[in-house]
């Protein structure tokens, strides 16, 4: 099962609300990674966990909340989200981390902030 | 931090070969050049990786020369599947086991029959 699955496909809410979104994979991937991309822009990295832990943070605002709660589960908490914030979120994992390892995509989900 | 560099768009017939070059000048020793593709709405997916020289696998090759400052994605025979989105990527090591993954601005490819 070479497959990442994110929930759900699509999200709309409001700037008061709080949402998550989740990612899961089986592969036994020990480094778990959350995107954000905008429409005709590259991937921007948010966050990388390995081994469970939190190891990168790309200076992300602090409305977004990530978390880890076992090797194949990955959540991103939303709350009190910007229009500017609607995007593609990508969840993706890889074998280690580590700037040499091929990371596995999942289809995204498209976030809508009203 | 490796900054790359692409052309924003391509096209190219069907059956012919594509080639789409990444520049990344300050790359470093100990980095990586990784190429994923891109579908519309979908996540992107990993093509080919490489240190130096050439690779190749049973989708493209990747030519990497002696200096590392650039890269060359080669698509053999392209078909209309291939339009896509391709993005270079350079993942240079930051310390303490960090990296900085920063993918390049992406080449649009489109295939024309």
């Amino acid at each position: 099962d070479t497959e990442v699955t994110q929930t759900p496909k699509h999200l709309v809410m409001g700037m008061t609300n709080k949402k998550s979104l989740k990612c899961e994979q089986h592969m036994g991937h020990r480094a778990m990674y959350w995107y954000k991309q905008k429409a005709k822009k590259p991937p921007e990295l948010m966050f990388v966990y390995s081994y469970e832990k939190l190891s990168i943070n790309e200076s992300v605002p602090s409305r977004f909340s990530p978390e880890c709660p076992n090797s194949s589960l990955l959540n991103l908490h939303l709350h009190a989200l910007q229009p500017e914030d609607s995007a593609l979120y990508l969840c993706a994992s890889s074998q280690d981390p580590g700037g040499q390892e091929t990371q596995y995509f999942g289809p995204g989900t498209r976030l809508l902030v009203l | 931090l490796a900054k790359t560099t692409q052309p924003i768009s391509m096209d190219s017939y069907e059956g012919q070969e594509v080639n789409i070059t990444c520049s990344h000048n300050n790359i470093a020793t100990n980095d990586y050049i990784t190429w994923y593709q891109q579908f519309p709405s979908q996540g992107p997916r990993f093509i080919i990786q490489g240190y130096k020289t050439k690779v190749t696998n049973e989708v493209a090759s990747l030519f990497i020369p002696a200096d590392r400052k650039s890269s060359t994605l080669s698509l053999p025979r392209v078909s209309l599947s291939d339009t896509a989105v391709y993005y270079c990527l350079v993942a240079t090591y930051s310390g303490a086991g960090s990296y900085q993954l920063t993918f390049g601005k992406g080449t649009k490819l489109s295939v024309i029959p």
